[in-house]
């Protein structure tokens, strides 16, 4: 069974307008979330995580929302630009005194294309 | 400085072949990881060492896969006689630290394809 699942495989959105890429996990020991982005024939890139404490994280134009209840998370890109389109990846991790503390668990990507 | 680098960028392996693909992380990074991609799909985890020590082979699909880094930087992922279910991009990330959320700086990975 999937642990990380993004239901969307892929989004389209106009520029300048938000992007909502979403990701539900079902493993109530993860205790932090990243989300990377992924250009082709390149390797994932770290973008922002949050840790299981909060419910917010901002960076800039990307802000990572946590509701650890419904054991779901979402990242909203505002405004949106061209350079945004890439495949996003929602990934979470363990806490690090777990055994398994290190390695992170990929949801399957969703493809965002910004269109201008 | 450098990014994690990955060889080679390409591999086309024949059934049965025995492949090596090798990882070089940054420079200090204490923890190193190899992951999975198939088509379509999130990266899955393979093994984690933490300098020499591998701590984790959990992910590895069976006994035909074999990792190491003997010294504590460069690593190396061997598959032994090859399968056509093998064929996929092999990812190396490695971070700085072993902490929660730490984060992984990955490589431009290896694909693989075995005919």
């Amino acid at each position: 069974d999937q642990q990380v699942k993004q239901n969307s495989p892929s989004l389209s959105v106009q520029e300048g307008r938000i992007s909502i890429l979403n990701c539900d996990y079902t493993n109530s020991m993860f205790d932090y979330f990243l989300w990377y982005k992924k250009y082709p024939a390149e390797g994932p890139t770290f973008l922002i995580s949050i840790s299981s404490i909060k419910d917010k994280n901002e960076d800039g134009r990307f802000t990572v929302f946590l509701n650890k209840s419904a054991k779901h998370l979402s990242l909203h890109i505002v405004p949106s630009q061209p350079g945004d389109s890439a495949v996003y990846f929602c990934a979470a991790s363990s806490n690090i005194y777990n055994t398994n503390a290190g390695k992170s668990t990929f949801g399957d990507g969703t493809t965002l294309t910004v269109k201008p | 400085g450098a990014g994690v680098s990955q060889s080679p960028r390409y591999k086309v392996a024949k059934r049965g072949q025995d492949v090596a693909l090798r990882c070089d992380p940054i420079s200090g990074h204490v923890s190193l990881f190899w992951y999975q991609q198939a088509l379509g799909q999130g990266p899955e985890f393979l093994t984690y060492f933490q300098n020499e020590a591998q701590l984790d082979k959990s992910g590895l699909p069976s006994d035909r896969f074999f990792a190491e880094r003997p010294e504590g930087s460069v690593s190396t992922l061997k598959i032994q006689r090859t399968q056509q279910e093998d064929s996929a991009v092999y990812l190396c990330a490695s971070s700085y630290q072993r902490a929660p959320g730490e984060t992984q700086y990955f490589g431009p990975g290896t694909r693989l394809l075995v005919l």
